[in-house]
């Protein structure tokens, strides 16, 4: 089956424009995740949703960025007044659904995107 | 609180030889810890995972990981390496409970896998 899409896969901008990046999750999946990955680093978490709500996000570096998923399916990660700091590689992630308490034998396995990587000039 | 280290940034081996990828974890609750492998320009894939069942824990391509409680180690290992494994490892914690803690995951910084021929 299809597998979590990004688009753009690449978006070159000046900085202080605005930016918008585009994650379709895996059909069903409740759960979906956007990190930031910077060269020689790991994923940093931004921000979490379930369903149409974002249930965490903690991880927005700014008020700069938010993030929409409207229908609780696709979601879009908005930057405004791009810096060039904001350069990374944007992944977005799904899972079926969000564990509680003890850990499931689902374990919150995520399926990730190929990612969009963003170089803001 | 949670934190992964993956204790060696590039680790080399030739082809055929086992394979060893470090990562320690700290966390308040039981945690859920996965490696997960990212070809260039390829979107990350998940090798295998650790939710409190098994403490050894097989996953896809030969690899396997061992979940060490005393040691807070979950390090991933191969017998004989291949050249097609040649990429980044991360390793992965998720954790939280009824008292706390959010599940959001937190990544190692990673290990970058090169294979001589």
């Amino acid at each position: 089956g299809a597998g979590v899409s990004q688009t753009p896969s690449n978006k070159v901008t000046e900085k202080g424009k605005y930016v918008e990046l585009r994650c379709d999750p895996i059909s069903g999946h409740t759960a979906l995740y956007w990190y930031r990955q910077s060269l020689g680093q790991g994923p940093e978490f931004l921000i979490y949703f379930q369903g149409t709500g974002a249930a965490d996000d903690s991880g927005l570096p700014n008020d700069r960025f938010f993030a929409v998923r409207p229908e609780g399916s696709v979601s879009t990660l908005k930057i405004q007044r791009t810096e060039r700091g904001d350069s990374a590689v944007y992944l977005c992630a799904s899972s079926l659904t969000r564990t509680s308490g003890i850990p499931s034998r689902y374990g919150d396995e995520q399926f990730f995107g190929p990612g969009t990587r963003l170089t803001v000039l | 609180a949670q934190s992964v280290t993956q204790l060696d940034s590039h680790v080399s081996v030739s082809e055929g030889t086992p394979v060893l990828l470090r990562c320690n974890y700290s966390s308040s609750y039981s945690p859920s810890l996965f490696w997960y492998v990212q070809h260039p320009n390829k979107g990350l894939q998940l090798l295998l995972k650790y939710t409190s069942a098994a403490t050894l824990v097989k996953g896809i391509n030969g690899f396997e990981a061992e979940f060490k409680k005393s040691e807070t180690s979950f390090h991933l290992t191969k017998p004989s390496a291949h050249m097609s494994d040649a990429a980044e490892y991360f390793c992965v914690v998720s954790a939280g409970g009824i008292s706390g803690g959010s599940y959001i995951p937190t990544f190692g910084r990673g290990t970058s896998l090169i294979v001589h021929p």
